[in-house]
């Protein structure tokens, strides 16, 4: 039974573009959310998507966006990227929303 | 791997000995707690969790203790071996129906080093 998926694993972006990375959730995940863990701190919560629609955002700006796909898949886009959106970004699933949350292993971002 | 945790506290610990983590939490509201290990280049992994009609739970090895009144959450390890080096990080998960549910706020982490 895969865990959480997530691609790629490494990227390198220059300042100003724009990237999205993805994340397969664990078999029978329905809900899906993404983190994003600046080097040497906890994982901050960027949002939440369920049936496809985004049910909880936390305090990022609107370059960061996201989409869920009907087979709960999800998307993870940020736009004019800066230097300091370099970090690992993780992506959660878990059966229900609040509960049994899987991490995957995440894509490292590095902006140049 | 990646220098993870410059700034975080630390525990280390001789191999067998136990290990207690230590975590406060700021919202009284969260009825969900989850312990998480994240060793370098991985996510962070599941340990145990309790929620907040519960002051101890006991998994394989490892113990939480929640104490709602100080907002404080401890994570013990029996028997500690190296493959339990790794940042350990506290979550809050909010409380149903409220604002926060549904989105985990994690504590600073604390790198424990257990040697041979």
């Amino acid at each position: 039974d895969a865990g959480v998926t997530q691609s790629p694993t490494h990227l390198i972006k220059t300042r100003g573009q724009q990237v999205t990375l993805r994340c397969s959730p664990k078999s029978g995940h329905d809900t899906v959310s993404w983190y994003q863990q600046a080097l040497g701190q906890g994982p901050q919560f960027i949002f939440q998507y369920y049936e496809e629609e985004e049910r909880q955002r936390g305090n990022f700006p609107d370059r960061f966006s996201g989409h869920q796909f009907p087979n709960y898949s999800s998307e993870l886009n940020v736009n004019a990227l800066l230097l300091g959106d370099s970090a690992l970004y993780l992506c959660a699933s878990s059966l229900e929303v609040g509960r049994g949350y899987t991490f995957g292993s995440g894509t490292r971002l590095t902006v140049v | 791997g990646e220098s993870v945790g410059l700034h975080l506290p630390t525990l280390s610990v001789q191999e067998g000995d136990n290990s207690i983590i230590n975590c406060a939490y700021s919202n009284s509201a969260s009825d969900y707690f989850i312990w998480y290990k994240q060793e370098s280049g991985k996510g962070p992994q599941f340990i145990i969790d309790i929620r907040s009609n519960m002051d101890k739970r006991q998994g394989q090895r490892v113990t939480v203790l929640l104490n709602k009144t100080v907002k404080h959450l401890s994570l013990q390890i029996a028997a500690t071996q190296p493959g339990d080096s790794a940042v350990y990080f506290c979550a809050e998960g909010g409380n149903a129906g409220g604002t926060s549910y549904g989105k985990l706020t994690f504590g600073q982490g604390t790198i424990l080093t257990v040697h041979p």
